[in-house]
């Protein structure tokens, strides 16, 4: 049972367009939501996150968002750029918990 | 300063063997954490631990999977008769306090397990 998804395996933007990543989840009890971003032979490293108190977070170029009622949530990259090319996992987790339910990944090829 | 470090890096072992995966947390990290990724899948929970102590290791996937941390630093996950099932990247993270999401988690590199 996949209690958070990423349906879409890969995504190709083009260089300084806005890239949009999807995650969807099933778990109410979910109170906290992070991305992280892998690069080949890498540790996976934590990139954004959301309290499910808030509906946005920015930083910099990344910005999360929170829809709770629809259990969704998205980070978008604006402008995009070659560095940006990566694995992001969408993860959530209960605060009062200690571990973190990862999705399956979105691998994002940005192009020239 | 240092991050986190796993050994070996890849490691190739015949069913049924036995293998261990070592990891070494960011010195003053009281939370360690395991996980695996399979193959086009996510990370996979393994087991938690506060200190010396594994409140959490829900996500063992079988007997054959156990863990230990001594001196609240260095981890060792071992995995006993091996199957090929088991081949996967075991990933290893560790954060300051092991708030669950809320702390930040760092994650090693990651030991490559093939099972052949």
């Amino acid at each position: 049972d996949q209690q958070v998804k990423q349906n879409s395996p890969s995504l190709s933007v083009q260089e300084g367009r806005i890239s949009i990543l999807n995650c969807d989840y099933t778990n109410s009890m979910f109170d906290y939501f992070l991305w992280y971003k892998k690069y080949p032979a890498e540790g996976p490293t934590f990139l954004i996150s959301i309290s499910s108190i808030k509906d946005k977070n920015e930083d910099g170029r990344f910005t999360v968002f929170l829809n709770k009622s629809a259990k969704h949530l998205s980070l978008h990259i604006v402008p995009s750029q070659p560095g940006d090319s990566a694995v992001y996992f969408c993860a959530a987790s209960r605060s009062s918990a200690s571990k973190i339910i990862f999705g399956s990944g979105t691998r994002l090829s940005i192009r020239p | 300063g240092a991050g986190v470090s796993q050994s070996p890096s890849n490691k190739v072992t015949e069913k049924g063997k036995d293998v261990e995966l070592r990891c070494d947390p960011i010195s003053g990290h009281t939370a360690l954490y395991w996980y695996r990724q399979s193959l086009g899948q996510g990370l996979e929970f393994l087991i938690y631990f506060q200190g010396n102590s594994a409140p959490d290791k829900s996500g063992l996937p079988s007997d054959r999977f156990s863990a230990e941390r001594t001196g609240g630093s260095v981890s060792t996950l071992t995995i006993q008769r091996t199957q090929q099932e088991d081949s996967a990247v075991y990933l290893c993270a560790s954060s300051l306090q092991g708030g669950g999401g809320t702390d930040t988690q760092y994650f090693g590199p990651g030991t490559r397990l093939t099972v052949l």
